[in-house]
């Protein structure tokens, strides 16, 4: 079954502290991994998808294809990535998307 | 370009109503999926529209239908309404599949 696992509903970070957002997956075949995040009183909006290896707003995300993860990271965080955050696959060009329930991330102050 | 619009904001029907929701897509995009976001839960995907053909679908029923026109915007209807159909209803355009743009949503509440 195809299927986006995201154990945290919601995590608290201390300002300045490393955040790690978890995602698992679950496709048999190679899907593309994406990160999706929505602030406040915005649209949903893309993050960043592990094909073109960027890293947005100081966030990586690294496939690991053994574990079948695509966790979201970042070394400092900062007060303005409080957000939802969602993580999502697809099986290729043209075929839908599929996305977790979502983790709130909250920066302490 | 105002990017993706969709109306109306917000929306309360009665059970067993039908109910027509719309979508502009982003200047340039000839591609619309539909998504519900119920409370507490990732979007799912409903259904996709190219070229005014429904070109991929959910695990939605039949109550759920779509149409795309000419100038690529598109109408999402459910007929029939029931209590848990109530969610937010988002769409998202693109031109490459990837680069799917969304809307802010439409709220849909069924009493």
């Amino acid at each position: 079954a195809q299927r986006v696992t995201q154990p945290e509903k919601l995590l608290s970070v201390f300002k300045g502290a490393p955040v790690e957002l978890k995602c698992n997956y679950s496709y048999s075949g190679s899907p593309e991994l994406f990160w999706y995040v929505q602030y406040s009183r915005q649209r949903l909006q893309l993050l960043l998808r592990h094909i073109s290896r960027e890293s947005i707003k100081g966030f990586t995300a690294d496939l690991n294809k053994g574990e079948t993860s695509f966790h979201l990271k970042k070394p400092f965080a900062q007060e303005e990535d409080s957000a939802m955050y969602y993580c999502a696959l697809s099986g290729g060009r043209d075929d839908k998307i599929i996305f977790g329930k979502g983790t709130r991330l909250h920066i302490l102050p | 370009d105002a990017g993706v619009t969709q109306s109306p904001t917000h929306l309360i029907k009665t059970r067993g109503q039908q109910v027509t929701l719309r979508c502009s897509p982003k200047s340039g995009h000839d591609t619309v999926s539909w998504y519900q976001q119920a409370l507490g839960q990732g979007p799912q995907f409903i259904f996709q529209y190219y070229e005014e053909e429904e070109r991929q679908r959910g695990n939605f029923p039949d109550r759920f239908s779509g149409h795309q026109f000419p100038n690529y915007s598109s109408e999402l209807n459910v007929n029939a309404l029931l209590l848990g159909d109530s969610a937010l209803y988002l769409c998202a355009s693109s031109r490459s599949y990837y680069e799917q743009y969304f809307g802010p949503g439409t709220r849909l509440t069924v009493t």
